[in-house]
């Protein structure tokens, strides 16, 4: 079974400044895919980045990359040039096969102005 | 990009009814649905799989005559909270299978259900 891990319950960064958030996961399988969600208060969940297992080089998207540690089974989110509107829940999850998806606990950011 | 639909966005019920959410792929098929349940501040906890035309498959722990998933089409999955009670209260999201591995799940923007 799949395991994901978000040890940061909240975590502060100053506009502009840049913020990692850390992930964890544990699976068995050798293919999986890792995702990094943003939720809004809305409640809507909002795609960020995707990692693939096999995939050699870490994913980038505009302001957000992944910080992936296959060996560690890492998969950490940097968020670049944090803005105000970045204040939300994010959630990291992994799904092997057939789409089925874990997500972690989740991690409150809070951008300062 | 893929929407998928979530309909109603929230309700409010009395205790003993039941209550229906609807989630619909609107521009493409999806064979595979998935629902989760979310409380207050907590994560997205993977409820059941629904596929087209079978039975849904249902997470350990999750009463299956309780949440009842119904998926007739290839557009439309259902799940319907049976006798709720305040405890069910709760935010559900549902979820389609992307078309290929290394794209995310499309979700609908969840339904707040409240019991009392």
């Amino acid at each position: 079974a799949q395991k994901i891990t978000q040890t940061q319950p909240g975590m502060f960064v100053q506009e502009k400044e840049a913020v990692t958030l850390d992930c964890t996961y544990d699976t068995s399988d050798p293919s999986y895919g890792l995702f990094w969600y943003k939720q809004p208060s809305s409640g809507e969940m909002i795609f960020l980045i995707y990692q693939g297992s096999y995939d050699q080089q870490n994913a980038t998207e505009g302001r957000y990359s992944l910080n992936f540690q296959k060996a560690r089974k890492s998969a950490n989110l940097v968020i670049s040039a944090s803005q105000l509107g970045d204040s939300a829940m994010y959630f990291c999850a992994v799904y092997t096969g057939g789409f089925k998806t874990i997500f972690g606990a989740g991690t409150r950011l809070f951008v300062k102005a | 990009g893929a929407v998928v639909s979530q309909h109603p966005s929230w309700v409010i019920c009395k205790s003993g009814t039941s209550v229906k959410i609807e989630c619909r792929s609107l521009d493409f098929q999806a064979t595979t649905m998935f629902w989760y349940r979310q409380f207050p501040k907590q994560s997205l906890m993977l409820m059941a799989t629904s596929n087209e035309g079978s039975k849904a498959t249902y997470e350990q722990g999750v009463e299956k005559d309780k949440f009842l998933i119904n998926h007739a089409s290839l557009t439309l999955s259902t799940l319907t909270v049976t006798s709720a009670h305040p405890e069910d209260s709760s935010f559900y999201i549902c979820s389609a299978a992307p078309g290929h591995s290394s794209s995310p799940l499309h979700f609908g923007n969840g339904t707040r259900l409240t019991v009392t």
